[in-house]
């Protein structure tokens, strides 16, 4: 069983669209993550939720709205999108706590044209 | 406030070949963690190590081990004998409690090119 499942894994879609990605962890994790990866490869933590509740949200668009129905879920919905926010998008869990490893998802190319 | 530099943007070695992956960092705290993280070219991120601030012995896993030097802020990754499957971008990374958050600060990354 995969431990962190995103889908989709490639999303192709036109500027101004809308779209979402989402994420599923089956590891009783009870912190989640979002992280942007540019072309250059850099990780750049865009949002995290602890037992639900927003605990990081760093400086994004809002146009980029996470949702976290339950601790098991965070959901990352993109409204009117830009080329620029072309990327892999990766989702992680982890334990609570700075000691804890994060466990990622295999990650969503996203391409905006 | 946190910081992990890895210089080395590029790496490439023949196999066979020993490497090793610089990782330096910056932290206020006294107790924290640091990580490592492999990218290949697949592109899932997979956790290698964990460390802890107070644990300065150093770690052998096969062709893998990590050298944490406290007095040099640093915790280096080498590969024994390289192989072409070691081709990947790997990135450190720093958890502590500074501004309360446990959110892990990442380098750049160092992508490992071995050519066979």
């Amino acid at each position: 069983d995969t431990a962190v499942s995103q889908t989709p894994k490639y999303l192709v879609t036109q500027m101004g669209n809308d779209k979402s990605i989402k994420c599923e962890q089956n590891l009783g994790h009870d912190t989640m993550y979002w992280y942007k990866q540019d072309s250059k490869k850099f990780l750049k933590i865009m949002f995290s939720y602890n037992n639900k509740e927003l605990i990081i949200n760093e400086t994004v668009p809002n146009r980029f709205s996470p949702k976290s129905p339950d601790k098991a879920h965070l959901n990352l919905h993109i409204n009117s999108l830009e080329l620029g926010d072309s990327a892999v998008y990766f989702c992680a869990s982890s334990r609570t706590g700075y000691n804890s490893p994060l466990h990622f998802g295999n990650g969503t190319r996203l391409t905006v044209t | 406030a946190q910081k992990v530099t890895q210089a080395q943007t590029e790496i490439s070695v023949v196999e066979k070949e020993d490497v090793t992956l610089d990782c330096v960092y910056e932290t206020r705290d006294t107790t924290y963690y640091l990580f490592w993280y492999k990218q290949p070219p697949s592109g899932e991120l997979v956790f290698l190590i964990r460390r802890n601030s107070f644990d300065e012995q150093n770690e052998i896993s096969g062709r893998y081990s990590w050298n944490f030097q406290k007095s040099t802020s640093s915790f280096n990754f080498t590969i024994t004998a390289s192989q072409v499957v070691d081709s990947a971008v790997y990135f450190c990374a720093l958890s502590g409690v500074s501004g309360g958050s446990y959110i892990p600060t990442f380098g750049r990354g160092t992508s490992l090119i071995v050519h066979p």
